[in-house]
């Protein structure tokens, strides 16, 4: 099964705080995303990378950056938190190749910015 | 820009009641399509998907979804609902065409299914 971890399930921080979210997935997939979930607006993208080193902007990336340094690891950064950052986070990944391109999600990181 | 039209915002059913919720996309070339669901605290998951081949597509837990290109629909259906389909589910779309594999989502349906 494909498992996609994020680093915590839970996070209060305050604004003006530099946050990061770490999202490890372990089937060697090349696609990897970030989403962010709010009541009445579905999933949102933010950034995704096709490989290493890469990275895209997708929807809404301001005041976020990401960064991969490995294959397996997709971090989102919050470079200064801002309450209406408060929201639920999802890591996707994916494989490149043909079909679907199905999305595995991890659990989320609820953050709360005060 | 592309969108995903999902209608009906919350649906309450009785148990064994049939089910269908409704999903518009806004982009007229080749698309991959699907259903995910969220069963409450846990992760997002798929339920099923289309990328080609026949329309009606099955998926987990006795659901199916039609994807009817003239009307840019992929509605999910399933005949009689149980307690445990109460969830959110979400509509999603890739636009094939531009190269970029990422999802973009309705803004969900809550279902309640009351016993």
């Amino acid at each position: 099964d494909v498992k996609v971890t994020q680093s915590s399930r839970y996070l209060v921080k305050r604004t003006g705080e530099k946050v990061f979210l770490e999202c490890v997935q372990d089937m060697d997939h090349e696609n990897m995303f970030w989403y962010r979930q709010d009541p009445g607006l579905g999933l949102r993208l933010i950034y995704f990378s096709y490989d290493v080193k890469m990275k895209e902007k997708g929807d809404i990336p301001e005041g976020y950056s990401v960064s991969r340094e490995k294959k397996e690891r997709f971090s989102l950064i919050l470079e200064s938190a801002s309450t209406n950052q408060t929201s639920m986070y999802l890591c996707a990944s994916s494989h490149r190749g043909q079909g679907a391109y199905e999305q595995y999600f991890g659990p989320g990181t609820r953050l709360t910015v005060t | 820009a592309q969108s995903v039209s999902q209608h009906n915002h919350h649906v309450i059913l009785s148990e064994a009641a049939s089910l269908e919720l409704g999903c518009n996309y806004s982009y007229g070339g080749t698309v991959n399509l699907f259903w995910y669901v969220q069963y409450p605290g846990q992760h997002l998951q798929l339920l099923l998907k289309y990328f080609s081949g026949d329309p009606l597509v099955k998926g987990i837990k006795g659901f199916e979804a039609e994807f009817i290109k003239s009307k840019f629909s992929f509605n999910l259906r399933k005949p009689s609902v149980q307690w445990s389909d109460t969830a959110e589910y979400f509509c999603a779309v890739i636009i094939m065409d531009t190269g970029r594999r990422a999802l973009t989502f309705g803004s969900g349906t809550r279902l309640q299914v009351q016993p």
